[in-house]
């Protein structure tokens, strides 16, 4: 069964760094999304990507944050200066299409941690 | 805005028990409504989703949900639990391509 897939599966990492954040959507998917969810909290809708340019993101997708489809594969989440309270679980997901009825996959999470 | 609200952060039955998982919209327009769940080191799943087509929408693994546009309310139900129930489930709602979660509720199944 086609599944979304993400490494690395944990993530450590000093404040300040640059992390990225793989994800291998499902093959003839076409949406892709980011979503987190800090220790406690709800999931939280970062950014969606369709067609190679960011579709919709939320206030909390800000500048440090990018996206990008590299390679037609791989879909990455590149946070570019890490802070504390970027400490989360990060979801990467894929659908067929955008609508609002069509299902998401959601990979298994990257768990990361800044010290 | 569209938007959910899960009531009980965390529920706890007997194995053998009605599991009664609660969900509350809000939508100016007829939502799109989800339950996923998560179970330990894995990612979320989905188990049903109400797309205006039925009212009671049946899932995977015995769960189903009844939408009650007079309650605002999406509950998710099964007629009893099992040991491998136990997870965390999400109720979402849909306002175009992306989800809106609700905080989420921890099932506990007690033997």
């Amino acid at each position: 069964e086609p599944e979304v897939t993400q490494t690395p599966s944990h993530q450590v990492t000093q404040m300040g760094q640059e992390v990225i954040l793989r994800c291998v959507p499902i093959s003839n998917h076409l949406y892709f999304y980011w979503y987190r969810q800090i220790l406690g909290q709800k999931v939280e809708f970062l950014v969606s990507f369709y067609n190679n340019e960011i579709s919709e993101k939320s206030e909390i997708f800000d500048d440090q944050f990018s996206v990008e489809r590299p390679d037609g594969s791989n879909f990455t989440l590149k946070i570019r200066s890490t802070k504390l309270e970027d400490s989360a679980m990060y979801f990467c997901a894929s659908s067929r299409t955008g609508n609002t009825n069509t299902e998401a996959f959601f990979g298994q999470g990257t768990r990361l941690t800044v010290v | 805005a569209q938007s959910v609200t899960q009531l009980g952060s965390h529920v706890s039955v007997s194995e053998g028990a009605l599991v009664l998982l609660r969900c509350n919209y809000s939508s100016s327009v007829p939502p799109y409504l989800f339950w996923y769940v998560q179970y330990p080191n894995q990612g979320l799943q989905l188990l049903l989703k109400y797309t205006s087509a039925a009212t009671l929408v049946k899932g995977i693994n015995g769960f189903e949900a009844e939408f009650k546009k007079s309650e605002t309310s999406f509950h998710l139900t099964k007629p009893s639990a099992h040991m491998s129930d136990a997870a965390e489930y999400f109720c979402a709602v849909s306002p175009g391509g992306k989800l809106i979660f609700g905080q989420g509720t921890t099932l506990q199944v007690k033997p």
